[in-house]
């Protein structure tokens, strides 16, 4: 296993376009987080999956955020409408119910949006 | 609701040196606390856990022991090197599991030769 994959690392694109990323978990994991993390800042928590279900949100994430994990596996996290204040880096973790050892994260999908 | 509290940095050493990283936390119950670090460029690593009262964490040289009493969970290490630069993140995940957790504002450590 090759860890928490995320696609693509960088992401510059002009306000009012649609963005999509897409989080690959490991396998094993049936638990998938999403989080934003601002310049200085720790991570936000998004939002969180349990398989395929979406058990909680953010207040954070508008309604011009939407995630999915369609088939319990891979995730996709979409904004639409990008505004300038949603420049940060998107992080997506995945852990494993059964063992409790802490989240895994991938390398993050830094937005710029210009 | 839960939080933590991290000493701002940047925090700048020389190699070798002892290093400090302080967090406390507020949080219902007795969570378990962890530290994550954050190499230049990439996501954020586990570095280490503690479970309940009196644990400590450890990990490549790192400590951190989980204090009930003066609800803290200062990170230490005894001797830093170059490698060690880095963000370092104190958390704690809220009540019923790791469904959701808490950053700190992370403190950024420089190591010099």
């Amino acid at each position: 296993d090759t860890g928490v994959s995320q696609n693509p690392r960088h992401k510059i694109t002009k306000r009012g376009q649609n963005v999509t990323f897409r989080c690959d978990p490991i396998s094993e994991h049936n638990r998938l987080y999403w989080y934003r993390q601002t310049l200085g800042q720790g991570p936000e928590f998004l939002t969180y999956f349990q398989n395929e279900a979406q058990l909680e949100k953010s207040r954070l994430l508008s309604d011009r955020f939407s995630a999915e994990r369609p088939k319990g596996s891979f995730s996709t996290l979409e904004i639409q409408r990008t505004e300038q204040g949603d420049s940060a880096m998107y992080l997506c973790a995945s852990s494993s119910a059964l063992t409790g050892n802490g989240y895994t994260f991938g390398s993050g999908t830094r937005l710029t949006v210009v | 609701g839960n939080s933590v509290t991290q000493m701002e940095g940047p925090v700048t050493l020389s190699e070798e040196a002892f290093l400090t990283i302080n967090c406390t936390y507020t949080a219902t119950g007795y969570p378990s606390l962890f530290w994550y670090v954050q190499y230049p460029g990439e996501g954020l690593q586990l570095l280490l856990k503690a479970t309940k009262a009196d644990d400590k964490g450890s990990n490549k040289g790192f400590e951190a022991t989980y204090r009930k009493e003066t609800t803290s969970f200062h990170l230490e290490k005894g001797s830093v090197q170059v490698s060690d630069s880095a963000v370092y993140f104190c958390a704690l995940p809220h009540s019923g599991g790791y469904q959701k957790v808490t950053f700190g504002t992370g403190t950024k450590l420089q190591v010099i030769p």
